[in-house]
């Protein structure tokens, strides 16, 4: 089973509609990161999350910690086609090396114009 | 800054070939990673650098892939021989510090096909 498991794996959604993400953790999460691929290309940063409850924002997207739930969602407003690609979060399970990353699936999402 | 450089950004060869992949950190920063992407497996690391030296080579999949990172702006990945079974795409990042809270960042990524 995965380590971390994203919900859902694919998501289609009409322009202009919120929609979530989630992402779960069966270990202690030290450091949450969420990235962005579009199909054929590398991953681009989106955000971090370290402490518990902490919420960041970027432009139309947001992104929560829930350290209790071992959680994090990420949430996009009045999406937009440009929002299409694949959504991953990497996370630092069990805090017992510097950089190492373990991935979710990914979600892949759609947004029909 | 270019960003993370990796070449060739795709490669086509035979089973039992010889295959290096390499990859041009951000000048500056002292990990480099090299990952795995598959529709069956997703995003997997297989092995970390800090500065120049290996960290964690866990998630090499067997004594067939070897890394080295000869200086700090150089690393390769190697595959040899190769297996059908090894057509990914081959993700190489690097971050400075590699604490948590300093992001990484990716290169466009090798597509390998091996026939």
């Amino acid at each position: 089973s995965q380590e971390l498991e994203q919900s859902p794996q694919s998501l289609i959604v009409q322009e202009g509609k919120n929609l979530t993400i989630n992402c779960t953790s069966s270990k202690t999460l030290y450091g949450l990161y969420w990235y962005k691929q579009k199909y054929g290309e590398g991953l681009i940063f989106l955000m971090m999350l370290q402490k518990g409850g902490e919420e960041k924002s970027h432009e139309k997207i947001t992104a929560k910690l829930d350290e209790k739930k071992q959680q994090s969602s990420l949430h996009i407003t009045a999406s937009q086609p440009s929002h299409a690609g694949i959504y991953l979060c990497g996370a630092d399970i069990g805090g017992t090396s510097y950089g190492k990353l373990t991935f979710g699936q990914g979600t892949i999402l759609t947004v029909h114009p | 800054d270019a960003g993370v450089i990796q070449s060739p950004r795709h490669e086509v060869t035979e089973m039992g070939q010889e295959v290096t992949l390499r990859c041009k950190p951000i000048s500056g920063h002292d990990y480099l990673f090299w990952y795995r992407q598959t529709m069956m497996r997703g995003l997997e690391l297989l092995i970390y650098f800090n500065n120049n030296v290996p960290i964690d080579d866990s998630g090499m999949p067997e004594d067939r892939f070897s890394a080295k990172m000869p200086n700090a702006s150089f690393s390769t990945l190697k595959i040899q021989p190769s297996e059908p079974r090894d057509s990914a795409v081959y993700f190489c990042a690097s971050s400075s510090q590699g604490v948590p809270g300093l992001e990484q960042f990716f290169g466009p990524g090798t597509r390998l096909t091996v026939l």
